[in-house]
């Protein structure tokens, strides 16, 4: 059973086009997370669910709006995409103890074209 | 300012032969330390993690790693290197409160034969 799944995997697109990055867990977690990797490999923290409510929005453009259905879903929906937009997309879930250990997903591939 | 610091970018090593890779931390407490491995086209595995008590800690694929706090490090290591132990390796720092893993920039894991 998958942990921290997401879909899709890939996902190329033209600039100004709208798209959307799902991500579920069922690992009965209540803190959900999108992090950016960028070609350098660097990862960052973009924003973080608490509960359904966001807790961190780590100065993203609000291009990137992230919705949280449950406490085992997060979206992330990304307006009038940019080239610089490519990357890869990670989910992660963890249970909102401290030193919470973070479970990602596999990640989704971006190529804004 | 806080940060994570991986001085090597990349590192080779022979199969067989033993490894360390560097993490340095720059936080006013002491953070909880995680280290992931991300195989090429793969999200990131959790090797190991350190929250308190024993400073060498085991972790998974028989690696294992030592906080010392006096040098702000947290380096891991393994004494053996397997061919399919070459990845991208990241060493990460929580904060109780924060709920967002810092990653470091990573190190690139080369094994030859």
């Amino acid at each position: 059973d998958t942990a921290v799944s997401q879909t899709p995997k890939y996902l190329v697109t033209q600039m100004g086009n709208d798209k959307s990055i799902k991500c579920e867990q069922n690992l009965g977690h209540d803190t959900m997370y999108w992090y950016k990797q960028d070609s350098k490999k660097f990862l960052k923290i973009m924003f973080s669910y608490n509960n359904k409510e966001l807790i961190i929005n780590e100065t993203v453009p609000n291009r990137f709006s992230p919705k949280s259905p449950d406490k085992a879903h997060l979206n992330l929906h990304i307006n009038s995409l940019e080239l610089g937009d490519s990357a890869v997309y990670f989910c992660a879930s963890s249970q909102a103890t401290g030193g919470e250990t973070q479970y990602f997903g596999p990640g989704t591939r971006l190529l804004v074209l | 300012a806080q940060s994570v610091t991986q001085p090597d970018i990349h590192i080779t090593v022979s199969e067989g032969a033993s490894l360390e890779l560097r993490c340095n931390y720059s936080y006013g407490a002491t953070p909880y330390l995680f280290w992931y491995v991300q195989s090429p086209g793969q999200g990131l595995q959790l090797l190991l993690k350190y929250f308190s008590g024993d400073t060498l800690v085991q972790g998974i694929k028989g690696f294992e790693a030592e906080f010392k706090r006096s040098q702000s490090s947290f380096n891991l290591r393994k004494p053996s290197v397997h061919w399919s132990d070459a990845a991208e390796y990241f060493c990460a720092v929580g904060l109780t409160g924060r709920r967002a893993l810092t990653f470091g920039s990573g190190t690139r894991l080369q094994v030859q034969p």
